[in-house]
Parts: structure tokens; C-alpha cells; sequence
């Protein structure tokens, strides 16, 4: 089965670059989309944007100025950055598999367990 | 952005009752829509999608019906292992966006 697993820094300064790497096991990168989803402390879902193993994106607008996505087909991995950060960002982030399943319909499943970012000096 | 308004935001139930979730779209988006369940310190997990299709492993208490613009998440026989946050989604244009949340708990 399918098993994503989130790393990286847990504590960014405010104004530098978060950087996120997803490791998949159980199948290839190579055959879905990807996507990020981030939760503040307490708070709602909010979706990043998905990234296909071709590199070719989709950013949510709210964001986009400011993500970057990448795929590393050869260690079955992908990647966010998200630059210029504030206490704002500040979040669990989730990477999850984005699936096209029946009647066209989109759903993200599974997810990594999460891994928090703090944005502190 | 098409906005997820879910209702209520939280509710408490016995075990055994059951319990019905609202989410409402801010324009139609047919049956474009995912239901997740996150219990406390993990990652959601995809309950429902399409509307009303029961992913595999999920017990056949939960339940989704809607079109459109209104959908609903139906427990049957709440739970203890039901308590959590839910969550709606839609998929049917970009950005993805969700649902506030419904926390449900045990009375």
C-alpha cells in the first residue's frame, strides 16, 4: 500500500524559505499527482497546490506568488517550497496522493502523517 | 474560490444516535465532493467521495448523499471511535477547497 511520509525543517525564521520533501513508498511517483495541504494550529484544510511527476503544477491563487513545487522521480519523492514565510504560515503540513477516480471526481488519499512547521525568530 | 459552508460546526450525540452533517457549496458543483474524518493529532482520512461512494475499509455506518449544491454526511449508530473532525471538499474546479469542520463528539 501506498505510504507518504513528510520531512524537513520544523523551525523557520520569519522571511526565509520552508522546505518540504515527501518520500512515497509502495509505488511509483510516476503514475499520479501530488498534492500539499496545510492546517494552522486549531484551524481548517487549506490546499497548496499539486505537482505531476512531469512537473507540470497547480497552485492555489492565495499562494502561488510564493510556492514552488518540485518531483524527484529517481528518490520517488516531491517537494515545497514556500518562500518569504510569516508566523501566518505556520502549520501542519500534509503531502497526499491527488487521485482521478470515478466520474472524474478528484480526491486526495492517502496522506503523510503531517509534519508541523513553526515560523519563528 | 467556491466556498464549503458546513453546518453545524459542532455537535454532541449519544452512542448509538444518528448523527447528520451538513455542507453547503457556494455554486453548484454536481458531485464533485469528498468527505474526510481526522481524529485528533492525525492526518484525515477520505471517507466518502463523489458524493456518496463509500471508500474501501470505511464502515457502512457513514453514508453521503447530495448534488449540487447540498450534501450531507450521515453517521448511523454514532460511535466511539467516531469522534473527530469532518470535513468536506469539493473537487470540481480549482483551487480545491474545504469545509470549516464539524467536531463531533460523545454525550
Amino acid at each position: 500500500q501506498v505510504q507518504l511520509q513528510e520531512s524537513g525543517p520544523g523551525l523557520v525564521k520569519p522571511s526565509e524559505t520552508l522546505s518540504l520533501t515527501c518520500t512515497v513508498s509502495g509505488d511509483s511517483i510516476s503514475t499520479y499527482y501530488w498534492t500539499w495541504i496545510r492546517q494552522p494550529p486549531g484551524k481548517g484544510l487549506e490546499w497548496i497546490g499539486y505537482i505531476y511527476y512531469s512537473g507540470s503544477t497547480n497552485y492555489n491563487p492565495s499562494l502561488k506568488s510564493r510556492v514552488t513545487m518540485s518531483v524527484d522521480t529517481s528518490k520517488n519523492q516531491f517537494s515545497l517550497k514556500l518562500k518569504s514565510v510569516t508566523a501566518a504560515d505556520t502549520a501542519v503540513y500534509f503531502c497526499a496522493r491527488d487521485l482521478l477516480g470515478t466520474a472524474k471526481v478528484w480526491w486526495f488519499d492517502p496522506w503523510g502523517q503531517g509534519t508541523l512547521v513553526t515560523v519563528s525568530s | 474560490d467556491i466556498q464549503m459552508t458546513q453546518s453545524p460546526s459542532s455537535l454532541s450525540a449519544s452512542v448509538g444516535d444518528r448523527v447528520t452533517i451538513t455542507c453547503r457549496a457556494s455554486q453548484g458543483i454536481s458531485s464533485y465532493l469528498n468527505w474526510y474524518q481526522q481524529k485528533p493529532g492525525k492526518a484525515p482520512k477520505l471517507l466518502i467521495y463523489a458524493a456518496s461512494s463509500l471508500q474501501s475499509g470505511v464502515p457502512s455506518r457513514f453514508s453521503g448523499s447530495g448534488s449540487g449544491t447540498d450534501f450531507t454526511l450521515t453517521i448511523n449508530s454514532l460511535q466511539p471511535e467516531d469522534v473527530a473532525t469532518y470535513y468536506c471538499q469539493q473537487s470540481y474546479s480549482s483551487p480545491r477547497t474545504f469545509g470549516q469542520g464539524t467536531k463531533v463528539e460523545i454525550k
